[in-house]
């Protein structure tokens, strides 16, 4: 069965202090991993889209990475304005569905 | 370029009732996705519709059924609404098969009572 594990659920950094988000998953055919950012009361944001091992995407304090495994999301010098719950996703086999994990919840206090 | 526009944004119904929520794609999508996010978790894949057709559907119940507008709109209906069903209701649009991410609405609230 496809299935996205993210790890921590919850992550408290202070301003400046630099950390990683993981996403582990088990799927067939996968075709796309994605990272979302949800605020409070909002929709998933789109922040990145990864498609093959060793791939990396960089967006300001932001770096996705790819492995066949997992997927790593990491915050460099994280400011107050990062605090948010995100989400990895990823789309396998025919059809178009997201296989989504349960969330990391990020606060980072100033 | 409008994105994706969902509603209402909250509704309250008690057990036993209908809803019908609607959702307008992003600008250029022809393909929309429906998700339950319960408090807390991710969201799970309800359907998707394209060419007014579900293509593809997730473990819900019969309840939950949905339509797809020639204008690439869409709804989601469930039906005999229970306690459980309390969740944010989010729409995403993309390109039919693209792996291009899916762009989310920002969801409709509904709570059972």
């Amino acid at each position: 069965e496809d299935q996205v594990t993210q790890s921590p659920e919850a992550l408290r950094l202070q301003e400046g202090e630099s950390s990683s988000l993981n996403c582990s998953y088990t799927v067939s055919g996968l075709r796309g991993l994605f990272w979302y950012r949800q605020d409070p009361g909002k929709g998933p944001e789109f922040l990145f889209t990864l498609y093959s091992a060793g791939e990396e995407k960089e967006k300001e304090r932001l770096k996705a990475t790819l492995t066949k495994k997992e997927s790593f999301l990491h915050i460099t010098a994280p400011k107050p304005e990062d605090s948010a719950t995100y989400l990895c996703a990823v789309q396998a086999g025919q059809g178009g569905k997201l296989i989504f994990g349960q969330g990391t919840e990020l606060s980072v206090k100033p | 370029d409008a994105g994706v526009t969902q509603s209402p944004t909250h509704l309250i119904k008690t057990r036993g009732q209908q809803v019908t929520l609607r959702c307008s794609p992003k600008s250029g999508h022809d393909t929309v996705s429906w998700y339950q996010q319960a408090l807390g978790q991710g969201p799970q894949f309800i359907f998707q519709y394209y060419e007014e057709e579900e293509r593809q559907r997730g473990n819900f119940p019969d309840r939950f059924s949905g339509h797809q507008f020639p204008n690439y709109s869409s709804e989601l209906n469930v039906n005999a609404l229970l306690l459980g069903d309390s969740a944010l209701y989010l729409c995403a649009s993309s390109l039919f098969l693209s792996n291009q991410p899916q762009h989310f609405g920002d969801g409709t609230r509904l709570s059972i009572l």
